[in-house]
């Protein structure tokens, strides 16, 4: 089974900071993949960003990147120059060794203030 | 990435009807996934749909509740038959393109009454 935990269910930041949302997850599959998606009030989900359990580097993807340490089984989700249509929930995911399963995480609540 | 749209968009009915959601997509794709997200909670996987087959169901959700259909590549329905109140909930389908991305469809946001 896999796990993925969020433990921040909101926070905020301030318009043209960085933040950083965290990710800690759990399996035994000897591969898997990482995911962020971004679910703003209109309810679709938007996705971000994807790690590979075995890429050498972290991913990186515009203003979105992936600090991905396997040995502490984290994948946080790094938005620089927050903009305020980056307010919305964020799901950390992770997808199982034979495709075909991805777990949520609770999601995290991120608030730009202007 | 691919133009993934779903029917209705939002609806509002009665308890102990049934609804069926349609899930159409710009490409063809093997697997499709139906998920259910209910108010201020996560994703939860329903089933996973692929074409010729029957959909497989994950723990908690039963065919009788929620069949589902994929006639063929593009399409896929879900219907909620027998609809209570706890169903209320966003209703998503993804599908899986490249390096085992899921894409996911707008949503269905159901109130059953």
């Amino acid at each position: 089974a896999q796990k993925i935990t969020q433990t921040q269910p909101g926070m905020f930041v301030q318009e043209k900071e960085a933040v950083t949302l965290d990710c800690t997850y759990d399996t035994s599959d000897p591969s898997y993949g990482l995911f962020w998606y971004k679910q703003p009030s209109s309810g679709e989900m938007i996705f971000l960003i994807y790690q590979g359990s075995y890429d050498q580097q972290n991913a990186t993807e515009g203003r979105y990147s992936l600090n991905f340490q396997k040995a502490r089984k984290s994948a946080n989700l790094v938005i620089s120059a927050s903009q305020l249509g980056d307010s919305a929930m964020y799901f950390c995911a992770i997808l199982n060794n034979a495709g075909n399963m991805l777990t949520f995480g609770g999601g995290t609540r991120l608030m730009v203030k202007p | 990435s691919a133009v993934i749209s779903q029917k209705p968009s939002r609806d509002i009915c009665q308890r102990g009807t049934s609804l069926t959601i349609q899930c159409q997509v710009d490409s063809q794709v093997t697997m499709m996934f139906w998920y259910r997200q209910q108010p201020g909670q996560s994703l939860t996987l329903i089933a996973t749909a692929n074409q010729g087959s029957e959909a497989t169901y994950e723990s908690g959700f039963v065919i009788d509740k929620f069949p589902i259909s994929r006639p063929n590549l593009t399409f896929s329905t879900l219907t909620v038959s027998n609809m209570s109140p706890e169903d209320s909930s966003i209703y998503l389908c993804s599908v899986e393109l490249s390096t085992d991305t899921q894409y996911f469809g707008p949503g269905t946001r159901l109130t059953v009454l």
